[in-house]
């Protein structure tokens, strides 16, 4: 069954842009109707939603991370990805990859970012 | 931007029903928000309860159902069990950007 697994540079400095990856295995990321997906949580804290981009290119934001966040696809990696630019310790936080369209129903284990000062 | 409100706490005792709801600052949630329920215990990677108001995943325990109640999304647990001592999070799409409640957190006692 499919699977996803984040990575990421773990510690990055503020200011600075951090880029994740979410590797897609025992499936195309390219086929089937899914919107695949960034979520975020920082520490002890809720769940929020960042991006998800569609196979055909289309893509949706979350409006208060516009416009520091962009999600790209790269369907010959099998993988899709995000950066975050202008980081800032309030981006500290446990980042995931999912896939949606049947109900989230595949995440990843999640990498950590964590911003330094 | 939208802001999706859950109960912050709840308990319920073993055995028991409760409802968690979540609801939109924009208005009565509908359908077209195709609400979506998941739990999370303590460091764990949440999973998906509920999708499209009422849609079960094949893990999803039969104890657990998904509704629209009074304008709000709804999530009933009937017959609580321990195992069910979580917090629990909805997610609300609006026209493709989605959003997520700040989350209940659901003692079983």
């Amino acid at each position: 069954q499919v699977q996803l697994q984040e990575s990421g540079p773990g510690l990055v400095e503020a200011s600075q842009t951090v880029s994740l990856t979410c590797a897609v295995s025992g499936g195309s990321i390219s086929s089937g109707n899914y919107w695949w997906t960034w979520i975020r949580q920082h520490p002890g804290k809720g769940l929020e939603w960042i991006a998800y981009i569609h196979y055909s290119g289309s893509t949706y934001y979350n409006p208060s991370l516009r416009s520091r966040v962009t999600i790209s696809m790269d369907t010959s990696k099998n993988q899709f990805s995000l950066k975050l630019n202008s980081v800032t310790a309030a981006d500290t936080a446990l980042y995931y990859c999912a896939r949606d369209n049947s109900g989230l129903d595949v995440w990843g284990q999640g990498t950590t970012v964590t911003v330094s000062s | 931007q939208a802001v999706v409100t859950q109960e912050p706490s709840l308990t319920v005792s073993p055995g028991g029903t409760i409802t968690l709801t979540c609801d939109s600052n924009t208005g009565a949630v509908t359908s077209g928000h195709y609400p979506y329920w998941f739990q999370q215990k303590p460091g764990q990677v949440p999973r998906t309860l509920i999708y499209d108001t009422r849609t079960k995943h094949s893990w999803t325990p039969a104890r657990f159902s998904g509704s629209l109640l009074g304008g709000k999304a709804a999530l009933t647990l009937s017959g609580a069990q321990p195992e069910d001592e979580a917090d629990y999070y909805c997610l609300l799409s609006y026209g493709g950007v989605k959003v997520f409640g700040g989350g209940t957190k659901l003692t079983v006692l």
